[in-house]
C-alpha cells in the first residue's frame, strides 16, 4: 500500500527566507507521481507542483521547487522568498494506479502547517 | 466558471438522518473522487469513479454510498449519519496529467 509521511506538523519561517517542507513516501510501484497542494485558511485545495517518478529534472513552478530524491523516497517542497500569503497547510500526495490497474488514486499525507512571520 | 461544484456547503444532521452531497464538474473529466478531511488526518479517500457507471471503494468507505449519475455528476450519500462522519468533504475530478481539481468543500456536522 502507498504511504505518504509528513513529519513536520508545523513550520515557521521569516518572510523572504526559504523553507523546506519534508515528504517521504513508500511504494512498490515503478511508475508514480508526487504532488504538493496548498490549503489556505479559506479551505480550498490549490495544486502547486508535480513530479513524475521518471522525470530526471526536479520540478519547478515559480517560487516552488520539488527536491526529488528517488533513492531516498523523498519529495520535499522548497518555497523560496517566503511571503505572508504562503501561510497555509501544505499536503504532499502520491499518484498510483489502483489494484485493478485501471485508475489513479491520490494518497495524501497529514500535512504541514506553515506560518510565515513578518 | 469552470470547475467542481459541491452542494451543500454546510449541513447539520442529527444522528440517524440521511443526506446526499452533490458534486458536478464541467471539465469533461472521466475520473472523480470523494475525500474527507479531519484534523490531523489529512485527506482520506472515500470512493472514486473512473468513468460513468463505475465506482470503487477507497480507504474509508464504510457508512457511505456513491452514485456516478453521468460523466458530470458524482454524489455521496450518508444513509444513517453518525457523529464520526462529522468532517469536511471534498469532491475532485482528475486532469489527464494526474492532478486533482477540488471543489470548495462541504462541512458536515452530525449531532
Amino acid at each position: 500500500a502507498q504511504k505518504i509521511t509528513q513529519t513536520q506538523p508545523g513550520m515557521f519561517v521569516q518572510e523572504k527566507e526559504a523553507v523546506t517542507l519534508d515528504c517521504t513516501y513508500d511504494t512498490s510501484d515503478q511508475s508514480y507521481g508526487l504532488f504538493w497542494y496548498k490549503q489556505p485558511s479559506s479551505g480550498e485545495m490549490i495544486f502547486l507542483i508535480y513530479q513524475g517518478s521518471y522525470d530526471e529534472q526536479n520540478a519547478t513552478e515559480g517560487r516552488y521547487s520539488l527536491n526529488f530524491q528517488k533513492a531516498r523516497k523523498s519529495a520535499n517542497l522548497v518555497i523560496s522568498a517566503s511571503q505572508l500569503g504562503d501561510s497555509a497547510m501544505y499536503f504532499c500526495a502520491m499518484k498510483s494506479l489502483d489494484s485493478g490497474g485501471s485508475n489513479y488514486k491520490l494518497t495524501f499525507g497529514k500535512g504541514t502547517l506553515l506560518t510565515v512571520n513578518p | 466558471n469552470a470547475g467542481v461544484t459541491q452542494t451543500p456547503k454546510f449541513q447539520v444532521l442529527k444522528t440517524g438522518q440521511s443526506m446526499t452531497l452533490q458534486c458536478a464538474q464541467d471539465m469533461n473529466h472521466n475520473s472523480m473522487y470523494w475525500y474527507r478531511q479531519d484534523p490531523g488526518m489529512g485527506l482520506r479517500l472515500i470512493y472514486y469513479s473512473a468513468s460513468e457507471g463505475t465506482t470503487d471503494k477507497g480507504e474509508v468507505p464504510n457508512g457511505y454510498n456513491v452514485s456516478r449519475l453521468n460523466k458530470r455528476e458524482f454524489s455521496l450519500r450518508l444513509e444513517s449519519a453518525a457523529p464520526s462522519q462529522t468532517s469536511v468533504y471534498f469532491c475532485a475530478s482528475r486532469f489527464h496529467t494526474g492532478e486533482l481539481f477540488f471543489g470548495e468543500g462541504s462541512r458536515l456536522t452530525v449531532l
